[in-house]
């Protein structure tokens, strides 16, 4: 079964730091790729996706993620961090003739201190 | 503002007790999956049902079903309720049957505690 890991449980930063998170799937076929995130109290939201071509993907709020297909990772990074990012990201995989479902990550729980 | 609607937004009930929890999915979305979300198991996939026909199970008890119903909504049923199932239950909506280059918008979330 396919399955998604994620590098970091709790990630405590300061303001203006750099954020990269990591993850990583178990599937060999085509697979779409997303990013979201749970702000506290809050329904989940889509950051960004990858369903093909270029492999730096652009999405909302600053979060860009980069596709390695040869390391089966699509990490998510932001430049510069905000107290407002602070929320909890999730990876989810979504594989062709694999169930027809999204697969998430255990989650990454972002602290961003003032 | 997801265009996913659930309801109740927050539910409490007994041990032994029975609860349905309702969803509405986006204009025009055909699939709808339900998703699990404890503090200790994260985000567990139950169930997503496209057209009103079931396409996929994952880790749903044999006390809970689900159904879609001709104008898309679904429903997610939980029997003989144990405190193990508080959790928060989201439901999702996404255009297409399949995988391909479709994504999954969330509703609000149910959040269940069984007391």
């Amino acid at each position: 079964a396919q399955s998604v890991s994620q590098h970091n449980h709790h990630v405590i930063l300061s303001e203006a730091a750099s954020l990269e998170l990591g993850c990583n799937y178990s599937y060999g076929g085509t697979v779409n790729l997303f990013w979201y995130v749970q702000y506290p109290g809050q329904h989940l939201q889509l950051l960004l996706k990858y369903f093909s071509g270029d492999p730096l993907v652009k999405g909302i709020k600053g979060f860009e993620a980069e596709f390695i297909k040869s390391k089966f990772s699509f990490n998510l990074r932001k430049p510069s961090v905000q107290w407002s990012d602070t929320a909890e990201y999730f990876c989810a995989v979504n594989a062709d003739n694999y169930g027809q479902n999204f697969v998430f990550g255990p989650g990454t729980r972002l602290s961003v201190l003032p | 503002d997801s265009g996913v609607t659930q309801t109740p937004k927050h539910l409490i009930t007994a041990t032994g007790q029975r609860v349905t929890l309702r969803c509405s999915p986006r204009s025009g979305d055909l699939s709808v999956y339900w998703y699990q979300q404890s503090l200790d198991q994260g985000l567990q996939f139950l169930i997503q049902y496209y057209n009103g026909e079931e396409r996929a199970k994952g880790n749903i008890l044999e006390r809970f079903s689900a159904q879609q119903f001709p104008d898309l909504h679904s429903e997610l049923n939980l029997s003989s309720l144990e405190l193990g199932d508080s959790a928060l239950y989201f439901c999702a909506s996404s255009d297409k049957q399949g995988a391909r280059r479709t994504e999954a918008f969330f509703g609000q979330g149910t959040r269940l505690t069984v007391v």
